[in-house]
């Protein structure tokens, strides 16, 4: 049973391109997560999610829009790629804010833009 | 601002011997801490966490953690490292009940 998911798994494309990534939790969870890992390994939240509302948003580019349709999706499109956009992005969803809110991450999507 | 620092970007042990990994925060409130490892390719896993009551942690694969207030460290031990362990661990406190913030991570390499 696969608790946080994500597709792709991997993802290469052209500069100026548009492209998705999907995540999806089997946890019924309320709060989901997009997390960026650059090529230092260093994580930082991207965005959060609670019952389908944005609740964290880390001054990440407007080329970055997350849609959640529902509690147990959130989903990450970015416009006009670029080159720094090459990162691994991390899906993860916990209860919410203020309770036992151990996060469970995905295992990635790795987007290399060239 | 809330930070973590994981001061040891690589630390080699051999298999077989006591491993601490450290990590400190600066964060005003009560922290809830965590420990997740990362194996090459792989997504976070969750090795501990720390939310309140005794200070010290027991987790998976072996692994323990000491919350000590007063200098602000959550160092992740392992009593005999196995080959296995190698991997990338990341240090994160919970601000606000509503994000991690996550340390620069140390890369853990046993030699056999």
């Amino acid at each position: 049973d696969t608790a946080v998911s994500q597709t792709p798994k991997y993802l290469v494309t052209q500069m100026g391109n548009d492209k998705s990534i999907k995540c999806e939790q089997n946890l019924g969870h309320d709060t989901m997560y997009w997390y960026k890992q650059d090529s230092k390994k260093f994580l930082k939240i991207m965005f959060s999610y609670n019952n389908k509302e944005l609740i964290i948003n880390e001054t990440v580019p407007n080329r970055f829009s997350p849609k959640s349709p529902d509690k147990a999706h959130l989903n990450l499109h970015i416009n006009s790629l670029e080159l720094g956009d090459s990162a691994v992005y991390f899906c993860a969803s916990s209860h919410p804010p203020g309770t036992n809110n151990e996060q469970f991450f995905g295992p990635g999507t790795r987007l290399t833009v060239l | 601002a809330q930070s973590v620092t994981q001061p040891d970007i690589h630390i080699t042990v051999s298999e077989g011997a006591s491993l601490e990994l450290r990590c400190n925060y600066s964060y005003g409130a009560t922290p809830y801490l965590f420990w997740y490892v990362q194996s090459p390719g792989q997504g976070l896993q969750l090795l501990l966490k720390y939310f309140s009551g005794d200070t010290l942690v027991q987790g998976i694969k072996g692994f323990e953690a000491e919350f000590k207030r007063s200098q602000s460290s959550f160092n992740l031990r392992k009593p005999s490292v196995h080959w296995s362990d190698a991997a990338e661990y990341f240090c994160a406190v919970d601000v606000y009940g509503n994000k991690l913030v996550f340390g620069a991570g140390t890369i853990l390499r046993v030699k056999s």
